[in-house]
C-alpha cells in the first residue's frame, strides 16, 4: 500500500488565494482527519471524518477553512481566502477505526505571502 | 478543555544514555493514548495504550499507562543517535477526538 498520500507537498501562494489540499487515505480505512502543525502552537485537530462523514469540526479555525470527504478515497481542505497566518504543514491521516493508531501523509507545506 | 502536557519539552543526551519521557492529560472520556515519533516528516506510530499498567515494547522502547495519575512514560534504553526525534503524546476520547501534546524534542548526541 502506498500509504496516506497528500498533494502538493509543497505549496507557495499570495494572501487571498484560494488554497486546495487533497488527501487520499489508506484504502479501506474509514476515518480520515486533517492536521495543522506550526512551531507556535504544535499539531492540531481541524476536523475529522467517519465512514465520509465529518463528525467534529469544532478545530476549524474559521470560516475560511472547509473540509470535504465527497468519496472513502478522497477529501479536501480548501482556504479561501489564504492568509500569512495559515502557513504551515497540513497533514491528513487515516485510520482502521477509533481502536487503532493513526498513519499519516507526508504533509503539504503551505506558505501564504 | 481537554489538555495534554508533555515533559520535558527538550532533552539533550548522549548514545547510550536511557530516557524517559512524560505525558499527563486531562481529558473527558479517555479512551486511548498513542506515542508517535516525528523526524523530519510525518509522525509516525509508536504505541497506543488503553489499559492501565500493561507494558507496550518495541526494541529498545517501552510505554505503560497509569489512569489512576492521569500519565504515561515512554523508556528509551540505549539510545542512539537515530532516536533524536520530537515524540508526541495523544489522548484520544469516546468521540474519537485526539489531542495532541507539544512533543518532547529529544537530541542524542554521539
Amino acid at each position: 500500500d502506498a500509504g496516506v498520500i497528500q498533494s502538493p507537498r509543497h505549496e507557495v501562494t499570495e494572501m487571498g488565494q484560494e488554497v486546495t489540499l487533497r488527501c487520499k487515505p489508506i484504502s479501506g480505512h474509514n476515518s480520515l482527519f486533517w492536521y495543522r502543525q506550526t512551531m507556535m502552537r504544535g499539531l492540531e485537530l481541524l476536523i475529522y471524518f467517519n465512514n465520509n462523514v465529518p463528525i467534529d469540526d469544532s478545530g476549524m479555525p474559521e470560516d475560511r477553512f472547509s473540509a470535504k470527504m465527497p468519496n472513502a478515497s478522497f477529501s479536501t481542505l480548501k482556504i479561501q481566502p489564504s492568509e500569512p497566518r495559515d502557513s504551515a504543514v497540513y497533514f491528513c491521516a487515516s485510520s482502521p477505526g477509533r481502536e487503532h493508531e493513526q498513519f499519516f501523509g507526508p504533509g503539504t507545506r503551505l506558505t501564504v505571502l | 478543555e481537554d489538555k495534554v502536557v508533555q515533559s520535558p519539552l527538550s532533552l539533550v543526551v548522549h548514545e547510550g544514555d536511557t530516557v524517559t519521557l512524560n505525558c499527563s492529560y486531562e481529558v473527558t472520556n479517555f479512551r486511548s493514548l498513542l506515542w508517535y515519533k516525528q523526524e523530519k516528516k510525518a509522525p509516525t506510530f509508536l504505541f497506543m495504550l488503553t489499559s492501565s499498567g500493561i507494558e507496550k515494547k518495541s526494541g529498545r522502547l517501552s510505554s505503560i499507562l497509569d489512569k489512576k495519575e492521569l500519565s504515561s512514560i515512554l523508556n528509551i534504553t540505549a539510545t542512539q543517535t537515530g532516536d533524536s526525534a520530537i515524540y508526541l503524546c495523544a489522548v484520544g476520547d469516546y468521540g474519537q477526538n485526539f489531542v495532541f501534546g507539544p512533543g518532547t524534542r529529544l537530541s542524542v548526541l554521539p
